[in-house]
């Protein structure tokens, strides 16, 4: 299994500029969700979901967008790129909705507004 | 908003001394979870601990929970280089709403 995967792994954007950070897991996990990670400091949720179809806003959700129509991809969109969105992004899944268990990471994006 | 708490912010030990990190919550748990996070890489779940739960071992690894003072600790016992990262505890609360709260994490240093 290759787990939670991710790209890209790099990226540089304009400001304005949109884009899709992607993820995929080969777990058959329900659970899957979009963090980010700013220096110093512990993860924030952007966006959740818990099957194909449901998806439902985290702690961070503004400025990005997403959609779950398989149990596998869970895609992030930037829809307007703005310097405070510099971050590193992180996906993970789990295989449990009712109650959260162990997360899967993928390996990050690292992701530079300027 | 974060609502775990971790601490030392930071911790540099030398090889082969035990490593102590703690962690508190505000609200009522179904389980608690530490990470650990190598520099510029993902999170590796370490340790899931459940509220009826006051100690669970993996390894060299041991967590405590305290429900009644909403806290839990990390202990790496003989520590080595390759422990050297950040640790991170994480909480499932009952009223969470499929959201783990996370902590800001414990800077650890190992040195050799």
């Amino acid at each position: 299994n290759a787990g939670v995967t991710q790209t890209p792994k790099f990226q540089v954007l304009k400001t304005g500029q949109s884009m899709t950070l992607q993820c995929a897991q080969d777990m058959n996990h329900e659970y899957m969700s979009w963090y980010r990670q700013d220096p110093g400091m512990g993860l924030r949720l952007i966006h959740y979901s818990v099957g194909a179809g449901i998806t439902d806003q985290g702690e961070v959700p503004n400025g990005y967008n997403v959609s779950r129509s398989t149990t596998e991809d869970f895609p992030l969109r930037l829809l307007s790129a703005a310097p405070s969105q510099t971050s590193v992004y992180f996906c993970a899944s789990s295989y449990s909705t009712a109650t959260l268990q162990e997360q899967y990471f993928g390996p990050g994006t690292r992701l530079t507004v300027t | 908003s974060q609502q775990g708490e971790e601490d030392p912010q930071a911790l540099s030990i030398q090889e082969g001394e035990n490593a102590t990190m703690n962690c508190s919550y505000k609200t009522s748990i179904n389980n608690l979870q530490w990470y650990r996070q190598n520099s510029g890489r993902g999170l590796v779940h370490l340790i899931l601990i459940r509220s009826n739960e006051r100690e669970k071992h993996s390894g060299r690894l041991r967590v405590t929970l305290d429900t009644s003072k909403k806290s839990s600790s990390l202990l790496i016992t003989a520590s080595r280089a390759a422990d050297t990262a950040s640790y991170f505890c994480a909480t499932a609360g009952v009223d969470s709403n499929y959201q783990l709260i996370w902590g800001a994490g414990t800077k650890l240093i190992i040195k050799p």
